[in-house]
């Protein structure tokens, strides 16, 4: 298996417009992570899903985020409208069932909003 | 306020000498803890794993240990490589659905 993908690697946006991120999770687990890494905060968990539904979103921000997961190979994580404060690395993992299972992480998606 | 701490946001060792990194928390309800591992450009990548019901667990060169009266764990490597360098996060859960709540890491330098 390719291991967890997530497009784009690299994200350069204006304040204000929609962000897209892509997750492709391993095949066969049934859990999937959104975090987000920033020098401040850390590594931060946004939202997870088990079985494509959402779990967890207490960790989501604000409004202007929100997480879809339409089937169990794919997920998107949006940011509409976003802002400089968003800047980070995002994350998506996947394990094979529950949170404490070993969590295989994607390569990141850094985010930078001007 | 921060559940899972590392007080030291590097360290820097020799190769062949003992790396430690240390890691604390606040909530007694966690009872699952992890370590991974982090290269520049990559995901981190999980490292080993301890449960509460141990005080120890040892995966080659790297073992947990875990003081639960004093609420700390830490991640000994013997002998540390120049490989090894990469930042370390510490990790805790509460049961198995409980969210994984990550410390700020520590970024370990083994020097040659």
């Amino acid at each position: 298996d390719a291991g967890v993908i997530q497009s784009p690697r690299h994200e350069v946006t204006e304040m204000g417009q929609e962000v897209t991120l892509r997750c492709k999770p391993i095949s066969g687990h049934n859990s999937l992570f959104w975090y987000r890494q920033t020098m401040m905060r850390g590594l931060e968990l946004l939202i997870y899903f088990n079985n494509n539904v959402p779990i967890d979103d207490s960790g989501m921000p604000e409004d202007r985020f929100s997480a879809k997961m339409p089937n169990a190979s794919f997920s998107t994580l949006k940011i509409q409208p976003s802002e400089p404060r968003d800047s980070a690395v995002y994350f998506c993992a996947s394990s094979f069932r529950a949170v404490t299972d070993t969590q295989y992480f994607g390569p990141g998606t850094r985010l930078t909003v001007l | 306020d921060q559940q899972v701490k590392q007080n030291s946001p590097s360290l820097s060792v020799q190769e062949g000498r003992i790396s430690i990194l240390n890691c604390d928390y606040t909530n007694s309800m966690f009872d699952y803890f992890l370590w991974y591992k982090k290269y520049p450009a990559e995901g981190p990548t999980f490292l080993i794993s301890i449960s509460s019901i141990k005080d120890k667990n040892e995966d080659g060169r790297f073992t947990v240990f875990l003081n639960k009266s004093a609420k700390h764990l830490s991640l000994h490597i013997v002998p540390s490589q120049p490989g090894d360098s990469a930042v370390y996060f510490c990790a805790a859960a509460t049961g198995s659905q409980g969210n994984l709540i990550f410390g700020k890491g520590t970024k370990l330098s083994v020097k040659p």
